[in-house]
């Protein structure tokens, strides 16, 4: 029972260069998360998905662009990466339903030189 | 806009002691309140989660406070222990959670000998 598994761990980029993170769950859960975690600024809503073929935007959309296609991955996209885009990026599953929690992956750890 | 106020940024307690941390929030369409805890490396994971219809709500050396009409709420560890020594959000979403979560800042907390 895997949960929610984030693929790579680590990358280092380039400025311009381009790539996709991977988000796989096996809870089944509808609703799935991106966010990024930043020194002194907690946890930031990037875009969501509330069910397969479904994505919305949270509060820092801009320069990311996400997919779900399959209800179990949802991928996270940087077309042109810039050093701004430097982080920590967790995804998360949640269940529908009242005061079901969060279920998050373990991070990926970004840095665009 | 920081709709999720998180204090203090860092914390220091003595093993044995309470940890005291405190979030205030704005938006009055909150309706669950959630606290995550965070080791070193790994994703955030829910603690402990409180609705607005009580005032307080304990789960072992946890306790959760809510202040409606303050619009505060809080976080007590009691009894600290080294192990409790992690980086700790508040949160906040409405629809009872099934709303996206805004996060607080985030506080670390050291527990020493």
């Amino acid at each position: 029972n895997a949960g929610v598994t984030q693929t790579p761990k680590f990358r280092v980029l380039k400025t311009g260069q381009s790539m996709t993170l991977l988000c796989a769950q096996d809870m089944n859960h509808e609703y799935m998360y991106w966010y990024r975690q930043d020194p002194g600024m907690g946890l930031r809503l990037i875009h969501y998905s509330v069910g397969e073929g479904t994505t919305a935007k949270g509060e820092v959309p801009d320069g990311y662009n996400v997919s779900r296609l399959k209800k179990q991955n949802f991928l996270l996209g940087l077309e042109s990466a810039a050093p701004s885009q430097t982080s920590v990026y967790f995804c998360a599953g949640k269940t529908r339903g009242p005061n079901y929690g969060y279920t998050f992956g373990s991070g990926t750890r970004l840095t665009v030189v | 806009q920081q709709q999720v106020k998180q204090s203090p940024q860092s914390l220091i307690v003595q093993k044995g002691g309470i940890s005291i941390i405190n979030c205030a929030y704005e938006n009055t369409a909150f309706d669950y309140f959630p606290w995550y805890q965070q080791f070193p490396g790994k994703g955030p994971a829910l603690l402990i989660a409180i609705r607005p219809d009580v005032s307080e709500k304990k789960e072992g050396r946890f306790t959760i406070s809510f202040n409606k009409s303050a619009k505060q709420f809080s976080l007590h560890i009691m009894d600290s222990q080294p192990g409790d020594s992690a980086t700790y959000f508040c949160a906040a979403s409405m629809d009872f959670g099934n709303e996206k979560l805004t996060f607080g800042t985030g506080t670390r907390l050291t527990i020493i000998p």
